[in-house]
């Protein structure tokens, strides 16, 4: 199956720094799709990225994928309290066909006021 | 329609006994899909429907899980026998998938489960 490697596992940061989160792949990915967990709470879906090449803005949060489709990333600026979680990318299925969704270990996010 | 549902929230049960779970997923979506998620980890895949029809189980999952979908709209899954090791957070998600594109996973609250 599909296997994404994210980095930074972990990742502290003062309130107001930028905070960026990697997902790569081996295999050329249809598509993939990024959540947010907070602590002690649920995953929430943020975005899904189809094309080569796609950036996509929500507010302070941007997602991009790459050119090849083997990598993605998260990129908030400014961070606030409120970021603080576990951000899972999370790549679909085969050749267009999403089939199930197979997630990472995530990045954990902490954010100090 | 207040999204997806999962009961119990919490169940603690001796090992060797059997627990059932459900889920209620959104009414509109026709895929429903559990997961399991234990600390530090993200949710690992067990199963998934479409409508009625269970299309994948996971190659992980031994015969002591069991999940349905009867009518296609409400899920149980049953482990039975259970053991220490399946003391985890399973979530349920459900998602609208139509012309081979997912328009994201709505997941429910999970119910933690705590095998003593």
């Amino acid at each position: 199956g599909q296997q994404v490697m994210q980095i930074p596992q972990y990742q502290h940061v003062q309130e107001g720094e930028d905070f960026t989160t990697y997902c790569n792949s081996s295999t050329t990915l249809s598509n993939i799709q990024w959540y947010k967990q907070r602590p002690g709470g649920h995953p929430v879906f943020l975005i899904q990225l189809v094309k080569s090449g796609e950036v996509k803005k929500q507010k302070r949060l941007t997602f991009q994928f790459g050119e090849a489709k083997k990598n993605s990333s998260l990129h908030i600026t400014a961070t606030q309290t409120t970021d603080v979680g576990t951000y899972f990318c999370a790549p679909g299925g085969y050749g267009g066909a999403t089939n199930k969704l197979i997630f990472g270990t995530g990045t954990l996010l902490a954010v100090q006021p | 329609d207040t999204g997806v549902s999962q009961d119990p929230r919490h169940k603690i049960t001796k090992r060797g006994q059997n627990v059932t779970f459900r889920c209620d997923p959104i009414s509109e979506h026709n895929r429903l899909y559990w997961y399991r998620q234990t600390l530090g980890q993200g949710p690992e895949f067990l199963t998934y429907f479409q409508n009625e029809a269970q299309l994948e189980k996971s190659r992980l999952l031994s015969d002591r899980f069991s999940a349905e979908r009867p009518k296609g709209s409400f899920s149980t899954l049953e482990i039975q026998r259970t053991e220490q090791g399946d003391s985890a957070m399973y979530l349920c998600a459900s998602s609208l998938d139509r012309d081979r594109i997912n328009y994201g996973y709505t997941f429910g609250s999970g119910t933690r489960l705590t095998v003593v």
